[in-house]
């Protein structure tokens, strides 16, 4: 299996630039997190997807953030527009169940930055 | 919500020796705590898992011990190796989202 896959890996954008992310997860996982790592609040839960249907979407900093999951093999996170402070790793990770937690695994991530 | 708290925030340790991270967590009915590795650059992996029915859990050099009552949980490295070397993360749940500790740098001495 290929694990989580993100794309782009890495996106230098300016300031006011629409920012989209994607990500594929681990086929046959039905849980999609997306998260936000940066020094000074650490790995922060953007938003949840269970079987492509947002659950939790209390994360997500304010509305120029947005997710969508059209089909299980695929999710996307948006920025617009995007501003300096929104410059972080972003993380995708899936999981296996819903009820229980279990192992998320994380996909290598795409590193932003917003000039 | 859930609070989770992680010391130290750097630990060095001479390679051989033994690493100890400890955390905590606030809310009572978390019952689900993976701690995670992250490598310089790379994703957070996770290395070991412990649910609230069991008390401590091992694996190979890693352990780690819960304690529901105190509501802490600790990470214990056996002898450390250069590639122990990362950050770890502690999380708890009570059920999908993870509440991630702050981190511990650790860094394993030659």
């Amino acid at each position: 299996d290929a694990g989580v896959i993100q794309s782009p890996r890495h996106e230098v954008t300016e300031m006011g630039q629409e920012v989209t992310l994607r990500c594929k997860p681990i086929s046959g996982h039905n849980s999609l997190f997306w998260y936000r790592q940066t020094m000074m609040r650490g790995l922060e839960l953007l938003i949840y997807f269970n079987n492509n249907v947002p659950i939790d979407d209390s994360g997500m900093p304010e509305d120029r953030f947005s997710a969508k999951m059209p089909n299980a093999s695929f999710s996307t996170l948006k920025i617009q527009p995007s501003e300096p402070r929104d410059s972080a790793v972003y993380f995708c990770a899936s999981s296996s169940s819903y009820y229980r937690q279990e192992t998320q695994y994380f996909g290598p991530g795409t590193r932003l930055l917003v000039l | 919500g859930e609070n989770v708290e992680q010391h130290p925030s750097t630990l060095s340790v001479q390679e051989g020796d033994s690493a100890v991270i400890k955390c905590t967590y606030s809310d009572s009915a978390s019952n689900y705590f993976p701690w995670y590795k992250q490598e310089l650059g790379k994703r957070p992996q996770l290395i070991i898992d412990i649910r609230s029915n069991v008390g401590e859990k091992k694996d190979q050099r890693i352990a780690v011990t819960l304690n529901k009552t105190a509501k802490h949980f600790s990470l214990h490295i056996t002898e450390t190796q250069p590639e122990d070397s990362a950050v770890y993360f502690c999380a708890a749940s009570r059920d999908y989202k993870l509440s991630f500790g702050a981190g511990t740098t650790v860094t394993v001495r030659a």
